[in-house]
């Protein structure tokens, strides 16, 4: 079974441009969620989607944004882009609420750097 | 403000000897917690998890403790092996949400 993938795998932009991230889940699994990775702060959570439907947000301002498709693909949105944009942006999939095992699958990850 | 602590941001362990990694947490909900591995340019891969009712789980050499009453969590690894060498994070869950909450993590080295 394929892992979850992500593309790009990097991405240059310059502040104040916005920048949309994709991700594609494990067959099978319904629900994403979108990790923010930064040196200073560690992974912390963006939002989760299910069925197409934001369940859970983080705390991260408006200019983060996601959304999900019928296929359960998934993509996130940063617009106005700032230099503490830059991360590694995690994409992780399960199967959805229903699992109580709470086990998320990571992709590798897309490398943005804000110039 | 973190909900999920890794105090140790880095641990040196001789190859045969015994890992073991900290963990601690605030939040009295978490009902959930988990232990991922990360090596470099990969995403975090998920290694063994525990529900609040049990105080052990154990698979293979890995085993993780929780001890709910300090809010404590440890993973424990024997024997090591250089191949374990990567950073290490803890994660919790509440109830009925999917979303995580890391630790940032703690860098394992295992010299051979």
């Amino acid at each position: 079974k394929a892992g979850v993938t992500q593309t790009p795998r990097y991405l240059i932009k310059t502040r104040g441009q916005q920048v949309t991230l994709s991700c594609s889940p494990i067959s099978g699994h319904r629900s994403v969620s979108w990790y923010q990775q930064t040196p200073g702060q560690g992974l912390q959570f963006l939002f989760e989607y299910f069925s197409e439907t934001q369940r859970n947000k983080g705390n991260f301002p408006g200019r983060f944004s996601g959304r999900q498709f019928s296929n359960s693909r998934s993509e996130m949105n940063v617009s106005t882009l700032e230099l503490g944009d830059s991360a590694l942006y995690l994409c992780a999939s399960s199967t959805g609420p229903q699992d109580l095992s709470y086990e998320q699958y990571f992709g590798p990850g897309t490398r943005l750097t804000v110039t | 403000d973190q909900q999920v602590k890794q105090n140790s941001p880095s641990l040196s362990v001789q190859e045969g000897r015994i890992s073991i990694l900290n963990c601690d947490y605030t939040n009295s909900m978490f009902d959930y917690f988990l232990w991922y591995k990360k090596y470099p340019a990969e995403g975090p891969t998920f290694l063994i998890s525990i529900s609040s009712i049990k105080d052990k789980n154990e698979d293979g050499r890995f085993t993780v403790f929780l001890n709910k009453s300090a809010k404590h969590l440890s993973l424990h690894i024997v024997p090591s092996q250089p191949g374990d060498s990567a950073v290490y994070f803890c994660a919790a869950s509440d109830t009925g949400a999917n979303n995580l909450f890391f630790g940032t993590g703690t860098r394992l080295t295992v010299i051979p």
